[in-house]
This record gives C-alpha cells, structure tokens and sequence, in this order.
C-alpha cells in the first residue's frame, strides 16, 4: 500500500456527470501533483500545488477543477468530460516542489468516460 | 530530440537473470535521476533515487548514472517473477524545479 491513498479506485461516468477524485497523504508534505496516464505511456503532469497554491496548470481543459482543501487533501473536480479523457489519474506528492524532492504517487484513480 | 529516451521494447528474462535498463537525455542541466516500477493497474513506486555519477545499490537494485555521457542505467540481479512491471526513468532539474521528465517506460517480464 502507498502513502497516497487515492479513491475511487475506478470511476465510470457520462460525459454530463460531475463527479470528483480525491487524494490524501499524510507524510507532511507540502507539494501535491495531479497526473494523467494513457495505456504505455508515461505519466503527464497537469496540475501543482505548492504550499495549498496552484502552480501550475500545464494548460489543462477547464472541465478539469483542482482543489487543495488543506494540506493533506487533492482534489480533482470532473465535469462534461470526453471520452479521450478516459486514463489512469495519478495523485503525487513531495516534501516540497524543489529540487531534491522526491515524488510518491499513490495508486491512481481509473476513470472511463462512456 | 526528445528530453528522455528509453527503448519501450518489452524485455523478457528468465528467472535469476540480470535484467539492465537504460535512458539517455539530452541535457545536462538534470541533475536528479529516479527510477519508478509500475505493476499492472497501480501507480509508480519510487525504487531509486540519486544524484551523483556512480552506483547506488539497494538490495537486488543497482542504478547507476553517468553525468558525462548522460546516460542512466538499472539492473536488477538474480530476477525474479514478481519484478514483471513497467519501469521508468524520471530526471528533474532541467526546469529548476521539481518536474519530472519520464522516459516511455520499459516493461520487463521474467519468465519462471
């Protein structure tokens, strides 16, 4: 089990539905990242949050909402998504978003968009 | 040319074998090199961390890194079943921050 526990674990939803993933750690750390992860590729930033302050939006679709509620809570708000947006979401975090700071990830939400 | 290359072919080993993984990059502004195993349907688990040129052993796990040829290398001695995953090469420091350049991915089956 990782230290970045993320849920649910899949997820299956209508291009109309709002839903939301979540993530949670509790190592204390002060860095949180969203990535998405197609089928043999490698993961994909798209959001971070440094200190509960997005960083960096690396030009995600709005139908994407980040929120960090505090410091152990990442959310990642769903609404009218496409089925190109099907893939395994991953939640990241580190001790802070410098150099020399590794990067855990926990096991991902699998979304299917029918 | 792409930051990070790693051959995405699918290498299989019998059991108790070495298995040596490698990526090249391309600028020598990275300082940090990491290698993550992602088993089927989870997320990437940190196996390696380093900085420095040289070997950093960990058990089965040996990363080594070459700074002068830019050149990053994992082997994994006396293979076993349960090392079948996707590994991947991330480095960082290229963008002065914490974001991670990964490599394709390498999956790797070793066979009873």
């Amino acid at each position: 089990d990782t230290e970045v526990t993320q849920t649910p674990k899949h997820l299956v939803m209508g291009m109309t539905n709002k839903k939301s993933l979540k993530c949670e750690q509790h190592m204390g750390h002060r860095a949180m990242y969203w990535y998405k992860q197609k089928a043999k590729k490698p993961p994909e930033l798209m959001f971070v949050y440094s200190y509960e302050k997005l960083s960096i939006n690396e030009s995600v679709p709005s139908r994407f909402s980040p929120e960090c509620p505090n410091s152990s809570l990442l959310n990642l708000h769903l609404h009218a998504l496409q089925p190109e947006d099907s893939a395994l979401y991953l939640c990241a975090s580190s001790q802070q978003d410098s150099l020399n700071q590794p990067q855990h990830f926990g096991d991902g939400t699998r979304l299917s968009i029918l | 040319q792409k930051e990070v290359e790693q051959d995405p072919g699918p290498l299989s080993v019998p059991e108790g074998a070495i298995v040596s993984l490698n990526c090249t990059y391309s600028n020598s502004a990275f300082q940090y090199f990491m290698w993550y195993r992602q088993y089927s349907r989870k997320g990437p688990e940190l196996l390696m961390y380093t900085y420095s040129s040289g070997n950093k052993e960990d058990g089965r796990f040996t990363a080594q890194v070459d700074k002068s040829s830019k050149y990053i290398s994992l082997f994994i001695r006396d293979s076993q079943p349960s090392d079948s995953a996707t590994y991947l090469c991330a480095m960082s420091g290229y963008y002065g921050n914490n974001r991670l350049a990964f490599g394709k991915g390498n999956q790797v089956v070793v066979i009873p």
